[in-house]
């Protein structure tokens, strides 16, 4: 198993600012994932961070917009950047159980709960 | 179309009850597939992994029917503590990211 402590756990933020959440995992890892959840929505994958090496963005997602930090193999930090109201969501990391690619648990941060006004 | 679909919900049900939520995935490639539970401001916790042959955890049952491209979880004997968002959730060949559904809310009425 995996135990994340991922902070700050809520923040208002005034429009036009950035906020970094910061994500520490109590083992290392490979990959850790940031996901966005919108309210009433599911989880949708930003993108990947690995150590490194730069980030992986999905689709819709940009650099200059969450740029990803990952110095070292149990940390990795978002910023979500130029805030704007559409921005305010749930961010979550997360990480894989073990090394195997399949049928592993993912585990999960307890989210930053964001609103920007 | 969503690359994993499930039941809107939200279902009401009475404690005792039997329920399904169903999940249909489109990408043929996808070889993981789990359920996911998540309380009301809570991150998302595994219930369960799902197997080609099916299997089952105490009153979860969860069945894949990779041909169908379709998965569900049975919940039998509903308890209070049931209540939550059920994540139908997909792991992609060569990808370790997961592939969310929308979740299914259920709440089980006393």
């Amino acid at each position: 198993s995996a135990v994340i402590s991922q902070k700050p756990s809520r923040d208002i933020c005034q429009r036009g600012t950035s906020l970094t959440i910061q994500c520490q995992v109590d083992s290392q890892v490979t990959m850790m994932f940031w996901y966005r959840q919108q309210p009433g929505q599911s989880l949708t994958l930003i993108a990947t961070a690995n150590q490194g090496s730069e980030a992986t963005y999905e689709s819709g997602f940009v650099i200059d917009k969450f740029p990803i930090s990952r110095p070292n193999l149990t940390f990795s930090t978002l910023t979500v950047s130029n805030m704007s109201p559409e921005d305010s969501s749930i961010y979550l990391c997360s990480v894989d159980a073990g090394q195997a690619l399949m049928n592993t648990e993912a585990f999960f941060g307890q989210g930053t709960r964001l609103t920007v006004v | 179309r969503k690359e994993v679909e499930q039941d809107p919900g939200p279902f009401n049900v009475p404690e005792g009850a039997t329920v399904a939520f169903n999940c249909t995935y489109s990408n043929s490639a996808s070889q993981s597939f789990f359920w996911y539970r998540q309380d009301c401001r809570k991150e998302p916790k595994l219930l369960m992994s799902v197997y080609s042959s099916g299997n089952e955890d105490g009153r979860f049952t969860a069945q894949l029917n990779r041909a169908s491209q379709y998965i569900s979880l049975l919940i039998r004997d509903s308890k209070l503590s049931d209540s939550a968002t059920y994540l139908c959730v997909v792991k992609d060949t060569g990808r370790r990211a997961l592939t969310f559904g929308s979740g299914t809310r259920l709440q089980v009425q006393p």
